[in-house]
């Protein structure tokens, strides 16, 4: 099975910070990647798809890079209501696999 | 809109069975696979299963495998999942999600969720 390992686990920032979360895959996948963000007490939403495929009606300020086994997710300046719990997710392979996700907090 | 409204969520006690469902509108279901995914308290999100558009594929997580059966109405558009032989490490928030593209590992949309809590 493909593992997923994101950093990091939590992270603090600004409002109008850069914000960059990274995910490796254990093996290539390619650009089978997603991103997701989750809300307090809401199901996951689907920001960015194939790596670096941005879902409609995201904002533009979600962005996200790479291929083979290193990704990176970006928040180009960060607001106050993209407080949230990041997810990577590869769809290369079965079984599906997520990292441990990235709990963002407001500083 | 897409909609994905699941259902069944109980407390149950360990060694019990229950049926989760989920029924889905706003797209035309019998061209996706249909995913479950939970996610246990305070923990992060684990695939569960799939089921293609039409029923005859399904895959497991090894954690649920020969437990867990996942199964689909296209004419109620709706998708169930079976589960048997409960354990304390199977509680969890239940998700049903829609895939990405038809026969998608990836997750487009997803419900709100279905609650199972696993205790004596």
């Amino acid at each position: 099975d493909i593992q997923m390992t994101q950093s990091p686990s939590s992270l603090s920032a600004s409002v109008g910070d850069r914000v960059t979360i990274t995910c490796q895959a254990s093996q290539d996948i390619s650009n089978y990647l997603n991103w997701y963000q989750q809300k307090p007490g809401k199901a996951p939403k689907l920001l960015i798809y194939d790596a670096s495929n941005l879902e409609t009606g995201v904002p533009s300020r979600f962005s996200g890079s790479g291929s083979g086994t290193d990704f990176t997710f970006t928040i180009s300046s960060l607001q106050p209501e993209d407080i949230a719990t990041y997810y990577c997710q590869q769809y290369d392979n079965l079984p599906p696999a997520f990292g441990q996700g990235t709990r963002l907090e407001i500083k | 809109e897409v909609q994905l409204v699941e259902s069944g969520g109980v407390v149950v006690q360990p060694g019990g069975s229950l049926r989760l469902s989920c029924a889905a509108s706003g797209f035309t279901f019998d061209d996706y696979t249909m995913h479950w995914v939970r996610q246990a308290p305070g923990k992060g999100l684990e695939w569960v299963s799939l089921i293609s558009w039409d029923g005859g594929s399904t895959y497991y997580a090894d954690s649920v495998k020969g437990r867990f059966t996942i199964s689909r109405d296209n004419s109620k558009n709706s998708l169930y999942l079976q589960m048997n032989s409960l354990r304390t490490e199977d509680t969890a928030l239940y998700y049903c999600a829609k895939a990405i593209v038809s026969g998608s590992y990836g997750f487009g949309y997803w419900g709100q969720g279905t609650l199972v809590t696993v205790s004596s």
